[in-house]
This record gives structure tokens, sequence and C-alpha cells, in this order.
């Protein structure tokens, strides 16, 4: 069973430009969260969704971000006219449907740079 | 809002040495979860801990939590330096769906 797929592991983008990191959860997971992680920091909680839906996305920028998760396909997280405080790790995570304790499995992220 | 917060921050050890990491969060919680990160790299889950006076331990790590306290220790025995990484406790209040972190702890085992 394959983890959590993230691509591209590393991507560099100018100022301005668009970025888009995509996750595949694991196979039979219908929750994927995305997260962000600055520099020596932890991570925060960007957005949360199911199969078509945005659960809770409080975390998100209200300008630039945007994310989906259609119903095939992997899960898009979209940052327009990116700016340099933008360069962190961005990481996705899966949980099955009834998460009974289980634990949240995270990809091995994507890192974005805006030069 | 609630607030999660790990220490020491860093923390430098010689090996066989023992230490412990603190997690305090600020709310009720459903669960605290134990993470790895290496540089560069993903978070491992390390332990799930559900319940107050869960216990859980793999190899020379020993995760516990008292939700009373709202407190989860990782204790680390007689170190060795494969176990250097950074450390992050997170905390659920919502099932699952929106993990809290705490700031990390970045260990540093010595030979």
């Amino acid at each position: 069973n394959a983890g959590v797929m993230q691509n591209p592991r590393h991507l560099v983008r100018r100022r301005g430009q668009e970025a888009r990191l995509r996750c595949s959860p694991v196979k039979g997971h219908s929750h994927v969260y995305w997260y962000r992680q600055l520099p020596e920091e932890g991570l925060k909680f960007m957005v949360y969704l199911q199969k078509e839906n945005i659960i809770d996305e409080s975390g998100m920028p209200k300008e630039r971000f945007s994310a989906e998760f259609p119903k095939e396909g992997p899960s898009i997280l979209r940052i327009q006219q990116v700016v340099r405080g933008d360069s962190a790790a961005y990481f996705c995570a899966s949980s099955p449907v009834h998460s009974s304790g289980n634990t949240i499995y995270f990809g091995e992220g994507s890192w974005l740079t805006v030069v | 809002e609630l607030k999660v917060e790990q220490n020491p921050l860093f923390l430098s050890m010689q090996e066989g040495k023992n230490y412990t990491i603190y997690c305090n969060y600020s709310t009720t919680s459903d669960r605290l979860y134990w993470y790895r990160q290496d540089p560069g790299k993903s978070l491992e889950s390390l332990f799930v801990l559900l319940s107050n006076g869960a216990v859980k331990q793999e190899g020379r790590l020993m995760a516990s939590l008292d939700t009373k306290a709202r407190l989860s220790t990782l204790h680390i025995t007689a170190a060795v330096h494969d176990l250097s990484a950074t450390y992050f406790c997170a905390v659920d209040t919502q099932g699952a769906q929106k993990l809290v972190f705490g700031q990390g702890t970045r260990l540093t085992i010595n030979p």
C-alpha cells in the first residue's frame, strides 16, 4: 500500500508565478489535510478536504491560496502570485473515513522556494 | 484557541543519558501525537495517545499522557546518536481533523 504521495518534492518559483502542489492520499483515504511548515517552526494547519468538499479552510490565507480535492485525481494546493514569504515546506496528510485514533499519515512534503 | 508548547526547544545530550521532552496543551484534547522529523524529511509517526494515563513504549522512547494536567512526556532512555532529530507533539481536538503542533524539540545526541 503506497503512502501519501506528494509532488513535486522541490519547486522553485519566481515572485509572481504560480505554484501547484499535488497530493495523492493513501489508497482508501478520503480525508486530506494540508499543513505548512516555515523554517525552524512546527507545522500549521491550512485546510481539510474530503472528496469534492472543503471542510475547514480556517488556516489558509484568504488571498492567493486555494485547494481542491476532486472526485478523480489528486488534491491540489495552488498558490497564485507567490511571494518570498510563501517559501516553506507544504505537507499533505490523509486519514481514513473512520479515524478511530489511528495515525494521520503524512507525505514527504513539497519544498517551495520563491526567488 | 488551542496552544501547544514544548520544552525544551533545543536539547543536546550525550549518548547513554536519559532525558524527557515535555508537551503542554491548553484545552481538552481527544488525542495526542508524537512525531519525529529528520532534516528535510517528512514526519514519522511515533505514538498516538488516546486516554488519560496512556503509556506507550517503542525501543528507547516512551510516551505518556496526563489529560488532567494537559501534559504529555516523551522520555528517552540511554540515548543513542540515531535518535538525533526534531520531535513534535501535536494535539487534536476535532476527531483527527485539525492537528495543532508544538514548536518542536531539536534533539542532538553526541557520541
